[in-house]
């Protein structure tokens, strides 16, 4: 299992502009959930999926902030437009059920300048 | 409400001298615990995971971690540290109400001096 895919894994972009991170969980994972993590503020959770469902959105930072699953095997987190403070390092995780834990994806470092 | 509390947020020991990190948890409801380890630019990792039975478990890398129900916590150990330990360690709890929703601590920072 190729465990879960990131891209990109770096992304530099302009304020103003808008940015697409996507995710592919693992097959079989029916939850999927998106992560922020800065020193100031540390590991803040997004949005979370089940059987590509949004449940919990309250952790988006603002309207600018987007998150879609069309299907089990692919999500994006859109931001737009993007503003310097929201340069950090996105995660996305999978998971198969409660009790299994979260595996983790490599993480998109994103720097808005 | 779940909550985890890591007492600590940096930790410093020598190569060779125990590991303690320390973790406490509120669940209202019997919880699933998780540490996991964070090396530099890279994902979070998982260590080891309490669910049910033997409340010592053994994880990646010669760390484990009891559960202790009376305390609330779920303290990491290891015996003997080495340099490749450095890292970020978080501890997590699982959210009652399912969807497999996981809390996390503000992580520990770990680090080890020759």
């Amino acid at each position: 299992d190729a465990g879960v895919i990131q891209s990109p894994r770096h992304e530099v972009t302009e304020m103003g502009q808008e940015v697409t991170l996507r995710c592919k969980p693992i097959s079989g994972h029916n939850s999927l959930f998106w992560y922020r993590q800065t020193m100031m503020r540390g590991l803040e959770l997004l949005i979370y999926f089940n059987n590509n469902v949004p449940i919990d959105d309250s952790g988006m930072p603002e309207d600018r902030f987007s998150a879609k699953m069309p299907n089990a095997s692919f999500s994006t987190l859109k931001i737009q437009p993007s503003e310097p403070r929201d340069s950090a390092v996105y995660f996305c995780a999978s998971n198969a059920g409660t009790g299994y834990g979260y595996t983790f994806g490599s993480g998109t470092r994103l720097t808005v300048v | 409400a779940q909550s985890v509390t890591q007492l600590g947020s940096h930790v410093s020991v020598s190569e060779g001298a125990l590991v303690l990190l320390r973790c406490n948890y509120s669940s209202s409801v019997p919880p699933y615990l998780f540490w996991y380890v964070q090396y530099p630019n890279q994902g979070l990792q998982l260590l080891l995971k309490y669910t049910t039975g033997a409340t010592l478990v053994k994880g990646i890398n010669g760390f484990e971690a009891e559960f202790k129900k009376s305390e609330t916590s779920f303290h990491l150990t290891k015996p003997s540290a080495h340099m490749s330990d450095a890292a970020e360690y978080f501890c997590a709890v699982s959210a009652s109400g399912g969807y497999n929703k996981l809390i996390f601590g503000a992580g520990t920072r770990l680090a080890v001096h020759p």
